[in-house]
């Protein structure tokens, strides 16, 4: 157990419905990171959250929003689904704002149908 | 645009062998690079780093080299052990605003009884 929780472990939905993905960072960290991680892709960096600020931006889409709430777990909502948002999802989390070791959760897999 | 490149999606080994993963980058701007592990139906879990500032760096069985000039590192695992099969994932970043983690597809390493 790294001590990220992700929620829910696995979902399947069908093509322009909308979920939420939840993070609850280790014990002490500031830092929520979200990646997605789609079939034969590397880890590609959605967003990244500090104390309840966003910090860094990288490859989301509009249809995909975060935040980070006052007791810092995050929450990832993704909209209007299409069947290529079919990933596995990560968030991990740090002390820091400007951390490269990352504690990573087990993922979230969403499935569109 | 693949900043960070693992050429080879896939490598089998012996064990009690040694285990060498490449990587290779592209922007010099890097100055932190790092490995990751990550088992199935688990996220990446650091495994060790390494600063441009050295040129070597071990962990006990795990040893990162960095060669600056060709922009390539490796990861050495010596001995080779079955529970090291998994996917090694290769991240870089840079300093100051540049410190946002760039990733490579991943190497699925599987280590032979």
């Amino acid at each position: 157990d790294s001590g990220v929780t992700q929620t829910p472990k696995h979902l399947i939905t069908a093509t322009g419905q909308r979920v939420t993905l939840r993070c609850s960072p280790r014990s002490g960290d500031l830092s929520v990171y979200w990646y997605q991680q789609s079939l034969d892709q590397g880890l590609q960096f959605l967003i990244h959250y500090y104390n309840g600020e966003e910090r860094a931006k990288g490859n989301i889409l509009e249809r995909f929003s975060a935040q980070q709430f006052p007791d810092l777990h995050s929450e990832l909502n993704l909209s209007s689904l299409e069947l290529g948002d079919s990933a596995l999802y990560f968030c991990a989390s740090s002390v820091g704002a400007g951390a490269n070791v990352l504690t990573f959760g087990a993922g979230s897999r969403l499935t569109v149908l | 645009d693949q900043q960070v490149k693992q050429n080879s999606p896939s490598l089998s080994v012996q064990e009690g062998r040694i285990s060498i993963l490449n990587c290779d980058y592209t922007n010099s701007m890097f100055d932190y690079f790092l490995w990751y592990k990550k088992y199935p139906a688990e996220g990446p879990t650091f495994l060790i780093s390494i600063s441009s500032i050295k040129d070597k760096n071990e962990d006990g069985r795990f040893t990162v080299f960095l060669n600056k000039s060709a922009k390539h590192l490796s990861l050495h695992i010596v001995p080779s052990q079955p529970g090291d099969s998994a996917v090694y994932f290769c991240a870089a970043s840079g300093a100051g605003n540049n410190r946002k983690l760039i990733w490579g597809l991943g190497t699925s390493l599987a280590v032979n009884p």
